[in-house]
């Protein structure tokens, strides 16, 4: 069966200090792979999405980057964390489905909750 | 690109009412409109899910309708009770190839 795994779980982290989070996907092939925010009480924001090895594609632009290096993990990284950079990060996978190559439910990995200070 | 407005934001219903969840969608080639459930500090998890083919979806408690002319899709929870208190999201899909889309999320609280 499919599992996704994201790390860590929580994460505090000073203004102006490096950010890396780390997403895995076991027992699927080709995933893809996607990065979203959601601030306290507010919605699911898009930040990052990739349908193959180091292809990411960014829906806001900010001081945040994703890579993808291998075909089932996906990194979101900063060089300098903001106080707005604080929220629950969350980590999915799909796969794509049929002759049509149609998508399919997205999975979420328990997410990091990161407060910068 | 494709943008989903959802509402109401919040929601309170007695339990054993129903409750009724409203997107709609812009891009009339979303094919794909899953609906998810997320419970506090917990992960957004699928409930029921809806393809373009089809107008009405129902599994137990909750059924969705989708309206492709209008472009907007409805969750439907009857018989509510407390464990359906989270915040619900719906969303929208293009294709294989691009991401969903969310709505901002509805706080459904279930009053017993």
């Amino acid at each position: 069966s499919q599992t996704i795994h994201q790390w860590p779980a929580t994460l505090v982290q000073p203004v102006g200090s490096p950010l890396s989070l780390e997403c895995t996907v076991e027992g699927t092939s080709n995933p893809n792979l996607y990065w979203y925010r959601q601030a306290a009480g507010r919605g699911l924001q898009l930040l990052f999405y990739s349908v193959g090895i180091g292809q990411i594609s960014s829906e806001v632009p900010q001081n945040l980057s994703a890579s993808r290096p291998q075909d089932r993990q996906f990194i979101l990284s900063s060089k300098k964390l903001l106080l707005s950079d604080s929220g629950f990060y969350l980590c999915a996978w799909s796969v794509l489905t049929g002759d049509f190559r149609l998508n399919t439910e997205a999975f979420f990995g328990q997410g990091t909750r990161l407060t910068v200070v | 690109g494709e943008n989903v407005e959802q509402h109401p934001s919040t929601l309170s219903v007695q339990e054993g009412d129903s409750a009724v969840i409203k997107c709609t969608y812009s891009d009339s080639a979303s094919n794909y409109f899953p609906w998810y459930k997320q419970e506090l500090g917990k992960r957004p998890q699928l409930i029921i899910d809806i393809r373009s083919n089809v107008g009405e979806k129902k599994d137990q408690r909750i059924a969705v309708t989708l309206n492709k002319t209008a472009k907007h899709f409805s969750l439907h929870i009857t018989e509510t009770q407390p464990e359906d208190s989270a915040v619900y999201f719906c969303a929208a899909d293009l294709s294989g190839n691009t991401p969903l889309v969310f709505g901002k999320g509805t706080r459904l609280s279930v009053i017993a």
